[in-house]
């Protein structure tokens, strides 16, 4: 199986902030790379899909970048409604595999 | 709008069994794979199982191998998750959610990022 590490697990930043966040794939998954938004009580919500594509709806301060095993999600100027957990998920096979989560907090 | 609703949850007894259903409405059902993803209480995300499509095959997670089995009925949109043998660690927000259009399979089956999710349902599992 693909393993998918995340990182931070924790990120403390300040509305305005620039944040990124990095996942790494334990094996070549081409772009086949979703970045999802959860909020406590909620299901998930993709905001980045083929590494790098903004999902509708979703504020083009969020982008993501990468290929092959290394990728990030960066959000460029934090707003109040984006504290939440993000996760990175592969889905390259259909065995996918999910990042541990990174919890953005209001520092 | 793409809709999923999630039924069949409930609190069962370790070693006891359930059915989970899916109902999707306002897409082509059968040209999508669909999954079913749980979360644990304070936990992240595991998929549990994928079906890719009409004829296609269903992956699961080792975790449920041979305890689980996910099927579709694509004449009622609906997908299933029969949970069987259930342990404790099985407790979890039990999501379907439906293959996005960014990629398509060998077969033609829309198996992209899971850009539609329904709203979960738990199942617990406790004596």
């Amino acid at each position: 199986d693909i393993q998918m590490t995340q990182s931070p697990s924790t990120l403390s930043a300040s509305v305005g902030d620039r944040v990124t966040i990095t996942c790494r794939a334990s094996q070549n998954i081409n772009s086949w790379l979703a970045w999802y938004q959860q909020k406590p009580g909620k299901a998930p919500k993709v905001v980045i899909y083929k590494a790098s594509s903004l999902e509708r709806g979703v504020p083009s301060r969020f982008s993501g970048s990468g290929s092959g095993t290394e990728f990030t999600l960066t959000i460029s100027s934090l707003q109040p409604d984006d504290f939440a957990t993000y996760y990175c998920q592969q889905y390259n096979s259909y065995l996918y595999t999910f990042g541990q989560g990174t919890k953005l907090e209001i520092k | 709008e793409v809709q999923l609703l999630e039924s069949g949850g409930g609190l069962v007894q370790p070693g006891g069994s359930l059915r989970l259903s899916c109902a999707a409405s306002g897409l082509s059902f059968s040209n999508y794979a669909m999954s079913w993803v749980r979360q644990a209480p304070g936990k992240g995300l595991e998929l549990v199982s994928t079906n890719s499509g009409s004829g296609g095959g269903t992956y699961y997670a080792d975790s449920v191998k041979g305890r689980f089995t996910m099927s579709r009925d694509n004449s009622k949109s609906t997908v299933y998750l029969e949970v069987n043998s259930l342990r404790a660690e099985d407790t979890a927000v039990y999501y379907c959610a439906k293959g996005g259009g960014d990629k398509y399979d060998s077969n033609g089956y829309y198996s992209g990022c899971l850009d539609s999710w329904g709203q979960g349902i738990l199942v617990t599992v406790s004596s």
